[in-house]
């Protein structure tokens, strides 16, 4: 089954800097990799995936992940931290190798960003 | 706004009471899921339809129900309510049904049991 594991809580950096929120997966073939964003009192905000191609996949509000098959990760960066990037982080993974529930989104636990002005 | 529409945003019920959820997705898509996101389960899927058709179901109780209808809206019906039912049930779309296709949910539904 597919798996999706946020090693960190809660990741704290100061506006301006860079930041990495990550994320390793488990699948049995080739994993499709989604990122989301939640704001306090409000839906998931999709960011980004990756399908297939370019490891480097960019997406909304300057965000950016890093698809590295061999260490199966999938994490988050952004080149400058803002106030307003705070929120709670989420990836997911669909196997398409799979039918029905087993593949559908598996997310992590989740992560909750804290930037610091 | 991602464009999937959720009805009510909050709500509060006793035990032992029935409600339902309302969702309209994206103009055009024709997948709705219904997710639920719990501080102890984290965001668990439940069911999805395509098109009026029940297509997965995940870990959906068997006092919940669901259905699709054939102007692609769908409702979430959660019966004999519990206080661990307590939760946001969110509701998302995609244009179809392959496991590329982004999703896109909504606000959520709060849910409140007392």
């Amino acid at each position: 089954a597919q798996s999706v594991a946020q090693p960190e809580d809660q990741v704290n950096v100061a506006e301006g800097n860079p930041l990495t929120v990550k994320c390793t997966y488990s699948v049995s073939g080739n994993p499709y990799l989604f990122w989301y964003v939640q704001y306090p009192n409000r839906g998931l905000q999709f960011l980004l995936k990756y399908i297939t191609g370019d490891n480097l996949v960019k997406g909304s509000y300057g965000f950016e992940a890093e698809f590295n098959k061999s260490q199966t990760s999938f994490h988050l960066k952004k080149p400058s931290a803002l106030v307003s990037d705070s929120a709670l982080y989420f990836c997911a993974v669909r196997d398409p190798a799979f039918s029905g529930s087993a593949r559908q989104l598996t997310f992590g636990s989740g992560t909750q960003l804290t930037v610091l002005p | 706004d991602s464009g999937v529409t959720q009805t009510p945003k909050h709500l509060i019920t006793a035990t032992g009471q029935r409600v339902t959820l309302r969702c309209s997705p994206r103009s055009g898509d024709l997948s709705v899921y219904w997710y639920q996101q719990s501080l102890d389960q984290g965001l668990q899927f439940l069911i999805q339809y395509y098109n009026g058709e029940e297509r997965a179901k995940g870990n959906i109780l068997e006092r919940f129900s669901a259905q699709q209808f054939p102007d692609l809206h769908s409702e979430l019906n959660l019966s004999s309510l519990e206080l661990g039912d307590s939760a946001l049930y969110f509701c998302a779309s995609s244009v179809g049904q392959e496991t590329g296709n982004t999703i896109y949910f909504g606000e959520g539904s709060w849910l409140t049991v007392v």
